[in-house]
């Protein structure tokens, strides 16, 4: 069974604030993803990569910078955080057919 | 515009009805998914199906490319089946996925 896992779960911060959301997957998949989903939008793709030390600007990429720092760990990073930015997102790793899906991060930008 | 179109938007059914969710899309694609979002967020892969007809237990996905579309049936519905089920394509020549945005499907007992 493929296991992403993210972290934190849950989190607030004020405007301007800078975050740090963190994703790890134990299956040996190149591709990692970074999606926001909001109402009325669906998932959208933030950033994604194909291995450690690339990465690709996804479709909504403002305001987000992300790291691949090796093949398990994918980080989303938010130095000035805004309201915009409240949301949940979502980590998912892929083989190339089938996406798996971490648990989800529900940030809080007040 | 919106690539990908899911309908309809919302569906309330009695236990054991059946259902059938679409998705439109206007754009090659390399992959289809459909996925399942639990109340709670939480993202389950359904199916991979980039053509033809695939089953598993009471659901069954196809996909036909060249009509831009493609369907999942939910046979015998039953209220653990509730929530919201989300399609995606992979689009041609790159490794991006969009996703629709959902029909929120919602059994009584």
């Amino acid at each position: 069974e493929a296991a992403v896992t993210q972290s934190p779960r849950n989190k607030v911060t004020v405007t301007g604030g800078n975050v740090t959301l963190s994703c790890r997957q134990t299956n040996s998949h190149n591709y990692m993803y970074w999606y926001r989903q909001d109402t009325g939008h669906g998932l959208r793709l933030i950033h994604y990569s194909y291995g450690a030390g690339n990465l690709q600007i996804g479709d909504v990429p403002d305001g987000y910078k992300a790291t691949r720092t090796t093949q398990e760990d994918f980080f989303l990073l938010l130095e000035l955080a805004s309201p915009s930015q409240t949301s949940l997102y979502f980590c998912a790793s892929s083989d190339q057919d089938t996406q798996y899906f971490g648990p989800g991060t529900r940030l809080l930008v007040l | 515009g919106q690539q990908v179109q899911q309908s309809p938007a919302s569906l309330v059914l009695q236990e054991g009805e059946n259902a059938e969710l679409q998705c439109n899309f206007s754009t090659s694609l390399n992959s289809m998914q459909w996925f399942y979002q639990r109340p709670g967020g939480s993202l389950v892969s359904l199916f991979y199906n980039p053509s033809g007809t695939k089953h598993s237990g009471r659901l069954t996905s196809t996909t036909v490319i060249k009509e831009r579309r493609s369907s999942l049936h939910i046979s015998s519905s039953q209220t653990t089946d509730s929530g919201t089920y989300l399609c995606a394509l992979e689009r041609t020549n790159t490794n991006k996925v969009v996703f629709g945005t959902g029909t929120r499907l919602q059994v009584l007992p």
